[in-house]
């Protein structure tokens, strides 16, 4: 079946500007994670959504980070004022949310580039 | 393209060898330990996973062993082969109803023929 998508899957934007990456998950999954990877370096938490809701922020570096998830199934991760040290892969994961079913499915990622 | 294991340590093994990849993990809360294999320009695969309250699991041609006394996990894979050239990370979790991961480095897999 389909796997996680992710668009798009390169993004190059300026200095200042706001963007938009969007995930769509493996359908039936209700645990949604997004995360970022800078070169050389592991995945780093941002956000996790169970439904529509975001359980844990707690990974969201500053407040020009949001994401939201409106009907429990896309979301979108959404960067105001972008800056240079955005610049990394963002990761989207799902899993079927339930207890002591861990296992996390990734989308390839989308590369953004802050020039 | 640019690749995900740029800086990384590198292990380098001929096709047909046993390879062990360790990882070293912070947290002792943490009682779900994932391997993960990510090829360049993709994300993440799972690989295999085991829970605190073990201490060896089996796979298909991969083992993961864990020793929390030392906060050590590696991750054996048995005949190494050309397509298992990838960059290797774990990741560990507390059980919490849902598993925020922690990921370590990474380390770069390659395999010659």
């Amino acid at each position: 079946g389909a796997g996680v998508s992710q668009t798009p899957s390169n993004k190059v934007t300026e200095k200042g500007k706001y963007v938009e990456l969007r995930c769509d998950p493996i359908s039936g999954h209700t645990a949604l994670y997004w995360y970022r990877q800078s070169l050389g370096q592991g995945p780093e938490f941002l956000i996790y959504f169970q439904g529509t809701g975001a359980a844990d922020d707690s990974g969201l570096p500053n407040d020009r980070f949001f994401a939201v998830r409106p009907e429990g199934s896309v979301s979108t991760l959404k960067i105001q004022r972008t800056e240079r040290g955005d610049s990394a892969v963002y990761l989207c994961a799902s899993s079927l949310g339930l207890a002591d079913s861990y296992e996390q499915y990734f989308g390839p990622g989308t590369r953004l580039t802050v020039t | 393209g640019e690749s995900v294991g740029l800086h990384l340590p590198t292990l380098s093994v001929q096709e047909g060898d046993n390879s062990i990849i360790n990882c070293a993990y912070s947290n002792s809360a943490s009682d779900y330990f994932i391997w993960y294999k990510q090829e360049s320009g993709k994300g993440p695969q799972f690989i295999i996973d085991i829970r605190s309250n073990m201490d060896k699991r089996q796979g298909q041609r991969v083992t993961v062993l864990l020793n929390k006394t030392v906060k050590h996990l590696s991750l054996q894979i048995a005949a190494t082969q050309p397509g298992d050239s990838a960059v290797y990370f774990c990741a560990e979790s507390k059980n919490s109803g849902y598993s925020t991961l922690t990921f370590g480095k990474g380390t770069m897999l390659l395999v010659s023929p």
